[in-house]
């Protein structure tokens, strides 16, 4: 149990325009949702957490105009990066809280970004 | 300040055993997760401590000490599809993990 799911697994993209991951729990209902990025040999820093129903709590130093997250349902939450450029290229990486009481992160397999 | 301090790397022979140090700063504290992460892919859960003492899971046993800020995995038996990221993350106060950069372990034959 506690399947998490990304779509794309990868994206190619050119600058200036939008892209949107997808981020799905395939078993349970994820009422948390986190957004992570990774950089080559980095740690993974947290972009933001999202909650069903109401906005995305970024972290400092993430611009919310631009890494744009809608939680609308209990299964999908979604990662759209707006006008991306060369910088935006990461790994990133969607998790959430599997069962009820465990802070557990199940993840996502990740999608790979590159912006050309 | 919040700060998690591992080794970058290390290296092991397979068959071995190797133990993985941790050693954590966070305001609060919730437990503390071990997770695994191969190159380019996402992490996968390992264990989760938040008492002190040993918890054995297979190959892998992972410990804490609260009161030293200190938790260790240990792996035995070593395979080569061990080599990979090992990633201390406590969970703070706030019920957020912290991540550090992690170890990455690496398995020579």
């Amino acid at each position: 149990g506690a399947v998490v799911s990304q779509h794309p697994s990868w994206v190619i993209c050119k600058s200036g325009t939008s892209v949107k991951i997808e981020c799905r729990s395939l078993d349970f209902q994820a009422t948390t949702m986190f957004w992570y990025r990774q950089f080559p040999k980095q740690s993974l820093m947290l972009m933001a957490t999202s909650n069903e129903g109401s906005k995305a709590t970024y972290e400092q130093g993430v611009e919310k105009d631009k890494f744009l997250i809608n939680h609308a349902s209990l299964t999908l939450s979604t990662l759209t990066v707006t006008s991306a450029h060369p910088e935006d290229s990461s790994f990133y990486i969607c998790s959430a809280y599997g069962l009820a009481e465990s802070y557990e992160q199940y993840f996502g397999p990740g999608t790979r970004l590159t912006v050309t | 300040g919040q700060n998690i301090d591992q080794p970058t790397e290390m290296t092991a022979t397979e068959g071995a055993i190797v133990q993985i140090n941790c050693t954590y700063q966070t305001s609060g504290f919730n437990g503390l997760f071990w997770y695994q992460q191969h190159a380019g892919e996402a992490p996968t859960f390992l264990s989760y401590n938040v008492l002190d003492g040993l918890e054995e899971k297979g190959r892998f046993s992972s410990f804490l000490s609260r009161s030293k800020g200190y938790s260790y995995l240990l792996l035995k038996e070593l395979q080569m599809k061990d080599s990979a990221s090992y990633l201390c993350a406590p969970l703070g106060g706030n019920y957020q993990l912290i991540w550090g950069a992690g170890t990455k372990l690496i398995i020579k034959p």
